[in-house]
């Protein structure tokens, strides 16, 4: 089962930054904090994954709390087409596995 | 286009007969997964390979059966299935389970449906 906590849904305005949120109640020191999102009959999409610092790249932005019990994945200017299911992961980085758990998600919806 | 191309898009089959799923990824990467898709569930992990090895068998009935002739191509066979099994098959690759991260590359699914 999924570790993490996700609200199921949100609504965010064309334009408008979307703040997704996440939390990680039970995250150990070796796992990053990953986020995939899933567009409407297509295959998940890698995002963006961080450790303990905040990280920033073309598609988003990822903030995660000092205890790292918690993050936030914002699309700075939302647009239609990041209508999808966003997921958070923990992802223990060590050698030898990468079994990323897939929870529900939050099914982000932005609106014209 | 993520660099995973999975074929058929669709298919139909009857619970008596014999089909398979393939996937091919043009990324250079030596692990390869199969996922599963029901509706209203989490994606499921069913297989993982990496250089060719099976190293995660996630419990799977034996009426799916994975291929991995090499790092590129990875097939899933189908024998016997039930309805419940329909479902979105998704392929996924990344860079290999030693040197790589948890950036999954995934294609675009086969819709299975099992009458």
């Amino acid at each position: 089962d999924a570790k993490t906590t996700q609200p199921p849904s949100m609504d965010c305005a064309e334009g408008r930054a979307a703040n997704l949120p996440c939390n990680h109640s039970t995250i150990s020191g070796n796992e990053y904090v990953y986020w995939y999102r899933q567009i409407h009959s297509q295959g998940p999409q890698y995002i963006i994954h961080g450790l303990k610092n905040n990280e920033t790249n073309e598609m988003a932005s990822l903030i995660i709390t000092e205890d790292r019990k918690s993050s936030t994945l914002i699309l700075p200017h939302a647009t239609l087409r990041d209508t999808a299911v966003y997921y958070c992961i923990d992802l223990y980085s060590g050698a030898g596995s990468y079994q990323l758990t897939f929870g529900k998600g939050t099914k982000l919806s932005v609106i014209p | 286009e993520t660099g995973v191309t999975q074929t058929p898009r669709h298919l139909v089959m009857g619970m008596t007969n014999k089909k398979s799923l393939k996937c091919e990824q043009h990324l250079g990467h030596n692990a390869m997964y199969w996922y599963k898709q029901s509706a209203k569930k989490p994606l499921e992990l069913m297989f993982v390979y990496n250089f060719k090895e099976q190293t995660e068998n996630n419990s799977v009935p034996s009426r799916f059966s994975p291929e991995c002739p090499n790092s590129s191509h990875l097939f899933l066979h189908l024998h016997t299935l039930q309805p419940e099994d329909s479902a979105l098959y998704l392929c996924a690759s990344s860079q290999d389970l030693t040197r790589g991260t948890g950036e999954l590359f995934f294609g675009e699914g086969s819709r299975l449906t099992v009458l």
